[in-house]
C-alpha cells in the first residue's frame, strides 16, 4: 500500500524557516517524481514544486521560488521541502504528492498534509 | 499561467441525481486534465486523469470529457459519499494549475 507521511508543519513567525519532510513506502521512491501542493485555509490547491525521480529536475511556483528548496533522499525515501523567509500568505496544509507512473504532474497519491502557520 | 475555470462554485443534488460539473481552460490544453475529489478535512484524490480516463478504483458512475478548452466532469447517480468538493488540475503547461473547486452539497 502506498503511503505518504508529511511532518514538520507547525507555527513560524513571519521571516522564518521550517523543514518539511515526507516519508514514503509501499512502492519504489526512486522510480518516482514528487510534488508538494498547499492548501491555505478555507481556499483551494495550489501546486508548488517538482522534483523528478533522480532530483536532477526541480520546478517552483512563481510564489516560493527562491525562498523555497525540493529536494529528495531516495535512500531514506524521503522528500522534503525547504522554506524560508516565511510570509503570512504560506499559511496552508502542505501535501506530497506521487505522481502516476510515467505520468507527470497526475498526482495518483496524496499524503494526509501538514499545518504550515506563519504568525507573529 | 493557464487559469481554469470551473463551474458552478457549488451545488446542491440530490441522492441519485445526474451531476455536472464543468472546467474551461484559458487557452488549449489538450486532454491534459486531470479531476480530483476532496472530502472535508482529508486529501484530494484523483478520478479522472487525461480528461476521461477513470482511475483505478474509482466507480464508474464518475466519468469525465473534453479536450482542448472545455471539459466535463459528471457523477451519473449521486451517492451520500460523494459529497465532496471537485477540482480539475491541468497538466499541459507549467506551472500546472487547479480549478477554483465546486462544492457538492446533498439537497
Amino acid at each position: 500500500e502506498v503511503q505518504l507521511v508529511e511532518s514538520g508543519g507547525g507555527l513560524v513567525q513571519p521571516g522564518g524557516s521550517l523543514r518539511l519532510s515526507c516519508a514514503a513506502s509501499g512502492f519504489t521512491f526512486s522510480s518516482y517524481e514528487m510534488n508538494w501542493v498547499r492548501q491555505a485555509p478555507g481556499k483551494g490547491l495550489e501546486w508548488v514544486s517538482y522534483i523528478s525521480s533522480s532530483g536532477s529536475t526541480i520546478y517552483y511556483a512563481d510564489s516560493v521560488k527562491g525562498r523555497f528548496t525540493i529536494s529528495r533522499d531516495n535512500a531514506k525515501n524521503s522528500l522534503y521541502l525547504q522554506m524560508n523567509s516565511l510570509r503570512a500568505e504560506d499559511t496552508a496544509v502542505y501535501y506530497c504528492a506521487r505522481d502516476a507512473w510515467e505520468q507527470w504532474l497526475v498526482l495518483e497519491y496524496w499524503g494526509q498534509g501538514t499545518l504550515v502557520t506563519v504568525s507573529s | 499561467d493557464i487559469q481554469m475555470t470551473q463551474s458552478p462554485s457549488s451545488l446542491s443534488a440530490s441522492v441519485g441525481d445526474r451531476v455536472t460539473i464543468t472546467c474551461q481552460a484559458s487557452q488549449d490544453i489538450s486532454n491534459y486534465l486531470n479531476w480530483y475529489q476532496q472530502k472535508p478535512g482529508k486529501a484530494p484524490k484523483l478520478l479522472i486523469y487525461d480528461a476521461s480516463n477513470l482511475e483505478t478504483g474509482v466507480p464508474s458512475r464518475f466519468s469525465g470529457s473534453g479536450s482542448g478548452t472545455d471539459f466535463t466532469f459528471t457523477i451519473s447517480s449521486l451517492q451520500p459519499e460523494d459529497i465532496a468538493t471537485y477540482y480539475c488540475q491541468q497538466y499541459d503547461n507549467l506551472p500546472p494549475t487547479f480549478g477554483q473547486g465546486t462544492k457538492l452539497e446533498i439537497k
